[in-house]
């Protein structure tokens, strides 16, 4: 079955613990994001890779970082999270990055205390 | 700086209705608009692409048209169910990402 997968799907952490939130999808595709969404602000790109190494900045890159080795994987990585960075995460991946449907994965919910 | 907006935020509807969602943006300079569905605590599942070039799209009972001069887009939805309740985003994309509504609460009542 073609998807997105993200885990984990729920993490609640402290401030300044060092986390990992995986992305892997299994359709080849070149274009991979991520977005958070939040009451009232609707969803936000943080970060976005064209290509196998390749990353930019979304709207929202501060405290975030990622990394694209493989084709398959886009994790983000909140090296100390913050209270504010409690959001709803989500990946998505889509053939290129322009004209193509993008596909979304199932979300992480992410408290930081 | 592209700004997409959702009217109603909410909507309320007895079964069987048919119904219209709007969407408009502020810059016609896009790639394509998308229509997404979102479940509580679940994630998106696209519903329609409409590419900049094109003026509508189908999908069973469901319709979603383009006018990019004007930045509009409608979702039609015929012989609304209680399964479609949900909340519906619309995304525009521009240079390698979505911009997103806040999207339309719907409830589609018994």
């Amino acid at each position: 079955e073609a998807q997105v997968t993200q885990n984990p799907r729920y993490l609640i952490t402290v401030t300044g613990k060092k986390l990992t939130v995986t992305c892997s999808q299994n359709m080849n595709h070149e274009y991979m994001s991520w977005y958070r969404q939040d009451p009232g602000l609707g969803l936000r790109q943080i970060y976005y890779s064209m290509n196998v190494e390749v990353t930019d900045k979304g709207d929202v890159p501060e405290g975030y970082k990622v990394s694209r080795k493989e084709k398959r994987n886009f994790p983000l990585i909140l090296e100390s999270p913050s209270p504010n960075q409690t959001s709803l995460y989500f990946c998505a991946s889509s053939l290129s990055g322009q004209f193509y449907e993008q596909y979304f994965g199932p979300g992480t919910r992410l408290t930081v205390t | 700086k592209q700004e997409v907006t959702q009217i109603p935020a909410a909507l309320s509807v007895p079964e069987g209705e048919n119904l219209v969602l709007n969407c408009s943006f502020t810059d016609s300079a896009i790639y394509n608009l998308q229509w997404f569905r979102q479940d509580p605590g679940k994630g998106l599942t696209s519903l329609l692409l409409i590419q900049s070039s094109q003026r509508e799209q189908t999908s069973g009972r469901l319709n979603a048209s383009l006018d990019k001069s004007s930045g509009r887009s409608t979702l039609y939805i015929a012989a609304s169910q209680p399964g479609d309740s949900a909340t519906y985003l619309c995304a525009v994309e521009e240079s390698e990402k979505l911009v997103f509504g806040k999207g339309t609460k719907l409830t589609v009542n018994p």
